[in-house]
């Protein structure tokens, strides 16, 4: 059963276009939501988050667009380069409640950026 | 060391053998979680400690996984009579504190084959 998904495996685009990477969540106490990015042989390196209180989190050429109601997130890339090329992973966790602080994440969408 | 560092970066195992997985994470971070990347799939939480206490072994799954961070920084992981299934990237992330949603911060990983 998995509570953070990412349906599309792969997504490829052009350079200087947008990448827009979709997930969507099950579990309505998710609180906050990560996107990592990930390179070959590397560890996932975290790009951007956001908050369920807020519908919008911007940073450079990256955003994260929230729909809580929706139980559904989007990472834009605008516009795109050949290095954003890797995996990227959506992320989310629940309120801290003394016990953890687990990252459930998605199983990953496989960018690549064309020149 | 600026990041999480861990080793050994590859390890082959023979079924039945133990394993131990080592993890440095960020200086003075008091988060440390482990976790089982299968290829094709998403990181999978296995634990997480705070400070040298371990919080949550929810994931970890079975009893021939153990982890421990005696001191509170370095992390050990241990598989026991190691099984096929078993074979998969084990990461380990530090982050700075509990209670407040922060990145984690990922190594490189351990590539685990079991033969």
């Amino acid at each position: 059963d998995q509570q953070v998904k990412q349906n599309s495996p792969s997504l490829s685009v052009q350079e200087g276009r947008i990448s827009i990477l979709n997930c969507d969540y099950t579990n309505s106490m998710f609180d906050y939501f990560l996107w990592y990015k990930k390179y070959p042989a590397e560890g996932p390196t975290f790009l951007i988050s956001i908050s369920s209180i807020k519908d919008k989190n911007e940073d450079g050429r990256f955003t994260v667009f929230l729909n809580k109601s929706a139980k559904h997130l989007s990472l834009h890339i605008v516009p795109s380069q050949p290095g954003d090329s890797a995996v990227y992973f959506c992320a989310a966790s629940e309120p801290f409640q003394g016990g953890s602080e687990k990252l459930v994440f998605g199983k990953g969408t496989k960018l690549t950026v064309n020149p | 060391g600026a990041g999480v560092s861990q080793s050994p970066r590859y390890k082959v195992a023979k079924r039945g053998q133990d394993v131990a997985l080592r993890c440095d994470p960020i200086s003075g971070h008091v988060s440390l979680f482990w976790y089982q990347q299968a290829l094709g799939q998403g990181p999978e939480f296995l634990t997480y400690f705070q400070n040298e206490a371990q919080l949550d072994k929810s994931g970890l799954p079975s009893d021939r996984f153990f982890a421990e961070r005696p001191e509170g920084s370095v992390s050990t992981l241990k598989i026991q009579r190691t099984q096929q299934e078993d074979s998969a990237v084990y990461l380990c992330a530090s982050s700075p504190s509990q209670g407040l949603h922060t990145e984690a911060f990922f190594g490189q990983g351990t590539r685990l084959t079991v033969v």
